[in-house]
């Protein structure tokens, strides 16, 4: 266990909905990252928060936002959903950008 | 887009035998890892080698890197059911917001 949690566990959502997924950083880390992972693939970046500021963005389209509390746990908002966003989302936290990142257990999103 | 190329993408082996996976990348790299995930769930990191070192021991893992060739290897030695899993190299560029950059990974099954 990484001390990383994320909810919910699974989603199912219609296409053109909006979602919002969560997760709580390891106790003393600053740093939260999100991956999507479609099946059978390996994780995409899709943006890093350190301090409550987007510290890197890979290319994901403006639909796919963040934001960092000051407790720096995290949200991930996806508007306008298309089928495409159905995958395994991770988030994973990190002292600083320290090379080394602890995973979630990740939420499953079904877009229908 | 990704980063690291592996090989295979998968490996069926008997318990005690080794296994040994592949992963080219393309750019400059700080240090790369190896990451292990079990059915679709987080990942869990299992090693680190700097972009100065050429081979890291941990356990039953042997890591090597070669730069010159771009590539690195993990050796798991005598492998046992519990080994089953996938298994992902990870570059991290650090003028890139400390992103992780995966490759597609590599399916491991070991069977008792």
């Amino acid at each position: 266990e990484t001390g990383v949690t994320q909810s919910p566990t699974h989603l199912i959502k219609t296409r053109g909905q909006q979602v919002t997924l969560r997760c709580s950083s390891q106790s003393g880390h600053n740093t939260v990252s999100w991956y999507q992972q479609a099946l059978g693939q390996g994780p995409q970046f899709i943006f890093q928060y350190y301090r409550e500021e987007e510290n890197g963005r890979g290319n994901f389209p403006p639909r796919f936002s963040g934001l960092q509390f000051p407790n720096y746990s995290s949200e991930l908002n996806v508007n306008a959903l298309e089928l495409d966003d159905s995958a395994l989302y991770l988030c994973a936290s990190s002292l600083g950008t320290g090379p080394i990142q602890y995973f979630g257990p990740g939420t499953r999103l079904l877009v229908l | 887009s990704q980063q690291g190329e592996e090989d295979p993408q998968a490996l069926s082996i008997q318990e005690g035998e080794n296994a040994t996976m592949n992963c080219s990348y393309k750019t400059s790299i700080n240090n790369l890892q190896w990451y292990r995930q079990n059915s679709g769930r987080g990942l869990v990191h299992l090693i680190l080698i700097r972009s100065n070192e050429r081979e890291k021991h941990s356990g039953r893992l042997r890591v090597t890197l070669d730069t010159s060739k771009k590539s690195s290897s993990l050796l798991i030695t005598a492998s046992r059911a519990a080994d089953t899993a996938s298994y992902f190299c990870a570059t991290m560029i650090y003028n890139q917001g400390g992103k992780l950059i995966f490759g597609q990974g590599t399916e491991l099954s070991v069977k008792p």
